[in-house]
């Protein structure tokens, strides 16, 4: 199985910060690569796919980058609707797998 | 509206079995593969299953192959997930997802339902 990490486990940052998310697999996965954002008690929600494509109705503050085994989530000015639980996906090869998420919490 | 239900879940016996169901509406369910991921107690995602439009290609994962079957019926709109043995591991928030693909054929969970609760507790 392809296992994903993600660094860092949580952070702590304030309205207006640039937030950056790394995830890396344990082997290539060309760009098939997903992120969700999943709030207290809510279903995750999709916010980009093929590593860098947003998803319909997300801001565009959102991005993704990264490509083989090493890819980026960033979300350029955070908002206080932005403080959530991020997670990556791999979407390669079944069994699909998950990273162990990053929360984004208020500083 | 687009959306998915689950139902079925709640307090089950170590050994016993559970259906859970997820009902679609707002798009064509048999134009789409459909998934099961869940989540445990303060804790990740996990992947479950996968079932395709015409139900011809599923995968499990490990932890449930064997015991967990996943159908659909596509005349109902609807999504199955059969679980039998249950043990205590497998307590968790159970989503059913849609997979949405895009035209260079990535694949993605574009919609979730709320969840349903499955606690497997003597």
């Amino acid at each position: 199985d392809i296992q994903m990490t993600q660094s860092p486990s949580s952070l702590s940052a304030s309205v207006g910060d640039r937030v950056t998310i790394t995830c890396r697999a344990s082997q290539s996965i060309s760009s098939y690569l997903n992120w969700y954002q999943q709030k207290p008690g809510k279903a995750p929600k999709l916010l980009i796919y093929a590593a860098s494509s947003l998803q319909s109705g997300v801001p565009s503050r959102f991005s993704g980058s990264g490509s083989g085994t090493d890819f980026t989530l960033t979300i350029s000015s955070l908002q206080p609707e932005d403080f959530a639980t991020y997670y990556c996906e791999q979407s390669y090869i079944t069994p699909f797998t998950f990273g162990p998420g990053t929360n984004v919490d208020i500083k | 509206e687009v959306q998915l239900v689950e139902s079925g879940g709640g307090l089950v016996q170590p050994g016993r079995s559970l259906r859970l169901s997820c009902a679609a509406s707002g798009f064509t369910f048999d134009d789409y593969a459909m998934h099961w991921v869940r989540q445990g107690p303060g804790t990740g995602l996990e992947w479950v299953s996968v079932i395709s439009w015409n139900s011809a290609t599923i995968h499990y994962a490990d932890s449930v192959k064997g015991r967990f079957t996943i159908s659909r019926d596509n005349a109902k709109n609807s999504l199955y997930l059969q679980m039998n043995s249950l043990r205590a591991e497998d307590t968790a928030m159970y989503y059913c997802a849609k997979e949405g693909h895009s035209s260079s054929g990535d694949w993605y969970f574009d919609l979730w339902g709320r969840g349903t609760l499955v606690t497997v507790s003597s």
